[in-house]
C-alpha cells in the first residue's frame, strides 16, 4: 500500500459544479495534512491545511479530515476553468526518519 | 511572486560540468527542503535541513550535494550528473520541520545533455 494515494484521474466536472478530490494515507499516527495545487509547468502552490477531524472552509475550497477512515477530501465549490490543475495532498511522516509524503496528484477539468 | 526565491529559472549543462541552484527565503522559516519532480510524477524529498542540520533521503546519489550557509539560504550543488536528473528542482521552506506546510519556489528547470 502506498503512503499516500489519490485517484490521478482526470476527473472533469462543469462549470459551476462541486469537485471532489480525495486521498487516503496509511500511517495512523499522522496529524497534518495538505492540499496544493499545482499548474503545469509551475510550483505547487498551498491552498488548504487541515490537522482536526471534521470540515475547514476557506472561499470555495472546503477540506474534510476523518482520521479514522485516514481519509481526507478537498471539494471546491463553483468551480472555475481556472481550477483546472493537478491536485496533490501531502502528509507528512515524523516517525522515524522524517518524510513529506505527496500523493500521485488528481488532474481537475472544469469544462466552460 | 512567491516568497521563495531560487535560481537560476532554467538550466542546461553537460555531465561534466558542476553547477549550483540557490534558494533563499525571507519568511524567517526554520526548515528547508530540496525536492525533485519529473513531468507528470509528485515532487520527491531530498534533502531537509532544520535549524541548519542535515536529512537526507538515502536513495539520492553523491552527485547531489546540499549546503546551508545560514537559516535563510540553501544551495544544491551539481556535479557529474546524468540525463535521468533532468527534472525540475523545487525548494520549500516552512516554519519548522514538523507538521508545518511548506510553501515553495518556481522552482529551477534543469536540463543534462
Amino acid at each position: 500500500q502506498k503512503e499516500v494515494e489519490q485517484n490521478s484521474g482526470p476527473l472533469s466536472v462543469p462549470e459551476g459544479a462541486i469537485a471532489s478530490l480525495n486521498c487516503t494515507y496509511s500511517d495512523r499516527v499522522s496529524q497534518s495534512f495538505f492540499w496544493y495545487r499545482q499548474y503545469s509547468g509551475k510550483s505547487p502552490e498551498l491552498i488548504m491545511s487541515i490537522y482536526s477531524n471534521g470540515d475547514k472552509e476557506d472561499g470555495r475550497f472546503t477540506a474534510q479530515l476523518n482520521k479514522a477512515s485516514q481519509y481526507v477530501s478537498l471539494l471546491i465549490r463553483d468551480s472555475q476553468p481556472s481550477d483546472s490543475a493537478t491536485y496533490l495532498c501531502a502528509v507528512p511522516i515524523t516517525s522515524g526518519t522524517y518524510k513529506y509524503i505527496f500523493g500521485t496528484g488528481t488532474r481537475l477539468k472544469v469544462l466552460a | 511572486d512567491t516568497e521563495v526565491t531560487q535560481t537560476p529559472k532554467h538550466l542546461v549543462m553537460g555531465m561534466t560540468n558542476k553547477k549550483s541552484l540557490k534558494c533563499e527565503q525571507h519568511m524567517g522559516h526554520r526548515a528547508m527542503y530540496w525536492y525533485k519532480q519529473k513531468a507528470k510524477k509528485p515532487p520527491e524529498l531530498m534533502f531537509v535541513y532544520s535549524y541548519e542540520k542535515l536529512s537526507i533521503n538515502e536513495s539520492v546519489p553523491s552527485r547531489f550535494s546540499p549546503e546551508c550557509p545560514n537559516s535563510s539560504l540553501l544551495n544544491l550543488h551539481l556535479h557529474a550528473l546524468q540525463p535521468e536528473d533532468s527534472a525540475l528542482y523545487l525548494c520549500a521552506s516552512s516554519q519548522e520541520m514538523q507538521e508545518k506546510p511548506q510553501h515553495f519556489g518556481d522552482g529551477t528547470r534543469l536540463s543534462i545533455l
